[in-house]
């Protein structure tokens, strides 16, 4: 069974840094491209990037180039996103989730099960 | 970047009856790349439709996606007390890969 499992809940302050995790399991992790998609409060999905772990190569949306970064670790089927100065305006629900199939464009299919990050002083 | 846009926002609807929900895309859509996703409260979203109109795994048939080019639809035949939720559409024809705002189907 393909799986993503994301690592737990943080809670920040601002200005700290912070990396979560999506653990990929149940089939060829450098094969397939995997994103981030951010939800914030009773708001919608954003598309934030992708990698493809095979090769590290990292597309963004520029709403979030240069405020994030995507990295993986295909050692152990391990992608992240981190930020190095959190603000209040990061909180929110971040779910990573792999290309439904072994090419660029694609939908996502699986999901993780969400990581929420909470960002107060 | 290619903005989606979603319609109605909300639809009001009783379970049996039909659900039709738009996604209008600002330019086409390259080889009809445009998926649909439903996400219920507390839980991730999952992808119904991809390319347009295929079913994705274990999806009932009461769910259906048509379209091409700007406009694309998601119909669901008869509405299940399951499948009150929020939908989604994503084009994944060029980056970003963008959502649109959703489509929230409540009970009447």
């Amino acid at each position: 069974e393909v799986q993503l499992v994301q690592s737990g809940a943080e809670v920040k302050k601002p200005g700290e840094s912070l990396k979560i995790s999506c653990k990929g399991s149940g089939y060829s992790f450098t094969s397939y491209w995997i994103g981030w998609v951010r939800q914030m409060p009773g708001k919608g999905l954003e598309w934030m990037g992708i990698i493809y772990p095979g090769d590290s190569d990292t597309r963004y949306s520029p709403s979030f180039r240069g405020q994030v970064t995507i990295s993986a670790d295909k050692s152990i089927s391990t992608a992240y996103l981190q930020w190095s100065s959190l603000k209040a305006s990061d909180t929110a629900m971040y779910y990573c989730a792999r290309h439904s199939g072994s090419g660029y464009s694609r939908s996502f299919d699986p999901w993780g099960q969400g990581t929420l990050v909470t960002v107060s002083s | 970047e290619i903005v989606l846009t979603q319609s109605p926002g909300t639809l009001s609807l009783s379970p049996g009856e039909r659900a039709t929900l738009s996604c209008r895309a600002s330019q086409s859509v390259s080889s009809s790349y445009l998926a649909w996703y439903q996400q219920k409260p507390g839980q991730a979203p999952r992808l119904l439709i991809y390319g347009a109109s295929s079913r994705a795994t274990g999806i009932p048939e009461r769910f259906s996606g048509s379209g091409s080019g700007t406009d694309f639809t998601l119909t669901i035949s008869r509405l299940e007390p399951e499948d009150f939720a929020v939908y989604y559409c994503q084009q994944y024809g060029g980056s970003p890969f963008t959502f649109g705002p959703g489509t929230k189907v409540d009970i009447k």
